[in-house]
């Protein structure tokens, strides 16, 4: 079992609509969540951090975090063409050392 | 507040060489995370160094390697270059609350 799992995609959503974007991973002692984006050929920019338990806005983005349900989850909202990327989950967990794993992420298309 | 950078951008190799990657973190950031991302793959895990020491390394063999310098920035060795060792090689800073910020990667070819 991947310690990271995400949806590979390819997501496709006319511009303004929202993107939802799931992840689950399978250490229960994870303690850290975050959601990068990274477009072709470059590499991964963080988007947002998530340590507890609920949602977690910053303008367009919010996180949700369920750790019952080991499930972190990214909504965009009012989509624009600029967000086409891919999107990566990445947990990080003392349990192994301070190691984060990323999920092999998903890709996004906002369609004009 | 200057970025992360690595250098060089490109590096090509042949098979059974030796490869260096440098990588100088955010400043005021004491600790260094070393990825590997092969195309189609997600990001794995090769080495994490704090305050000059190696605290962590990923499944990979020992043929990788580096170090970590005084003034926190780091290398990474990659000894008898194999085809499968080319890939993108990213470098992150990473800050007190855990947040990873990567640099812009080094681009790894073995022919």
């Amino acid at each position: 079992q991947k310690e990271v799992e995400q949806n590979s995609g390819p997501l496709s959503v006319p511009e303004g609509a929202i993107a939802s974007l799931n992840c689950t991973y399978s250490d229960r002692g994870s303690q850290s969540f975050f959601w990068y984006r990274q477009y072709s050929g470059k590499s991964p920019e963080l988007i947002m951090s998530i340590y507890s338990n609920g949602d977690k806005e910053d303008g367009r983005f919010t996180a949700q975090l369920n750790k019952a349900s080991q499930y972190v989850s990214l909504l965009i909202r009012d989509s624009q063409p600029s967000d086409s990327a891919t999107y990566l989950c990445a947990v990080n967990s003392w349990n192994t050392g301070n190691q984060f794993y990323f999920g092999t992420g998903t890709s996004l298309t906002v369609i004009p | 507040e200057a970025g992360v950078t690595q250098s060089p951008t490109h590096l090509i190799k042949t098979r059974g060489q030796q490869a260096t990657l440098r990588c100088s973190p955010i400043s005021g950031h004491t600790s260094v995370y070393w990825y590997q991302q092969a195309l189609g793959l997600g990001l794995q895990f090769l080495l994490w160094y704090d305050e000059g020491e190696e605290r962590n390394r990923g499944n990979f063999p020992p043929r990788f390697s580096g170090r970590q310098f005084p003034n926190y920035s780091s290398e990474l060795n990659v000894n008898a270059l194999e085809l499968e060792d080319s890939a993108l090689y990213l470098c992150a800073s990473h800050d007190p609350s855990y947040e990873q910020y990567f640099g812009p990667g080094t681009r790894l070819t073995v022919t």
